[in-house]
């Protein structure tokens, strides 16, 4: 699976949006990029995921570079429950018989 | 969302017995579940791919004579780690695949912390 590089720690105000960057210079055109945060003493949950074409859900949006070479996940007002560990991943094709593969993350804090 | 447990959520055991991590899928069925590993301060490794009804998948460096994965059925997965030391203190972590999904999420469960005296 490509690599991809996050910035190991942000730091955002409660209800102040959020943007997490995520390069993945080497992704190749079947590699799905998903997003999952881990809070603190907890197993990882699912944010988002996407292809191509930018993505909302309830949680949060994924804004995709035309070139694909890079991410955003953009959380639209940061709680403090927002505080967690965020995942970049890369994961070639859609398949969930495939395991993930965690990086490092960007650890989020969040100030009231 | 599916819903994926583990038990216990944390033990603490004597080196040299032998600790056993059950995960299962509560409201869904999975033919793959995973094994991952997380030291303080870390990320998540990933150490054993477990499939229903054939022997799991170790990733290089696991040994899988220590770590005893059995998945037998589909929705139960244990981990068993053996003669348990204290550098095997650890978070443990699965997850599993709900199959027959329009999106192949991946559902992890809370982890078992297991300290190793």
């Amino acid at each position: 699976d490509a690599k991809t590089t996050q910035p190991n720690s942000m730091e955002s105000n409660e209800e102040e949006p959020v943007h997490l960057p995520c390069n993945h210079s080497t992704i190749s055109g079947t590699d799905y990029i998903h997003w999952y945060r881990q809070l603190p003493s907890q197993g990882p949950e699912y944010v988002i995921h996407g292809l191509t074409s930018n993505v909302n859900n309830r949680m949060a949006s994924l804004a995709i570079a035309e070139d694909r070479k890079s991410s955003t996940l953009i959380l639209h007002r940061a709680t403090l429950r927002d505080a967690a560990v965020y995942y970049c991943i890369l994961r070639v094709s859609n398949s969930g018989n495939t395991p993930l593969v965690f990086g490092k993350g960007t650890r989020l804090s969040v100030i009231a | 969302g599916a819903v994926v447990s583990q038990h216990p959520s944390w033990v603490i055991c004597k080196s040299g017995t032998s600790v056993k991590i059950e995960c299962r899928s509560l409201d869904f069925q999975a033919t793959t579940m995973f094994w991952y590993r997380q030291f303080p301060k870390q990320s998540l490794m990933l150490m054993a791919t477990s499939n229903e009804g054939s022997k799991a998948t170790y990733e290089q460096g696991v040994e899988k004579d220590k770590f005893l994965i059995n998945h037998a059925s589909l929705t139960l997965s244990t981990l068993t780690v053996t003669s348990a030391h204290p550098e095997d203190s650890s978070f443990y972590i699965c997850s599993a695949h709900a199959s027959g999904r329009s999106y192949n999420e991946q559902f992890f469960g809370p982890g078992t912390r297991l300290t190793v005296l």
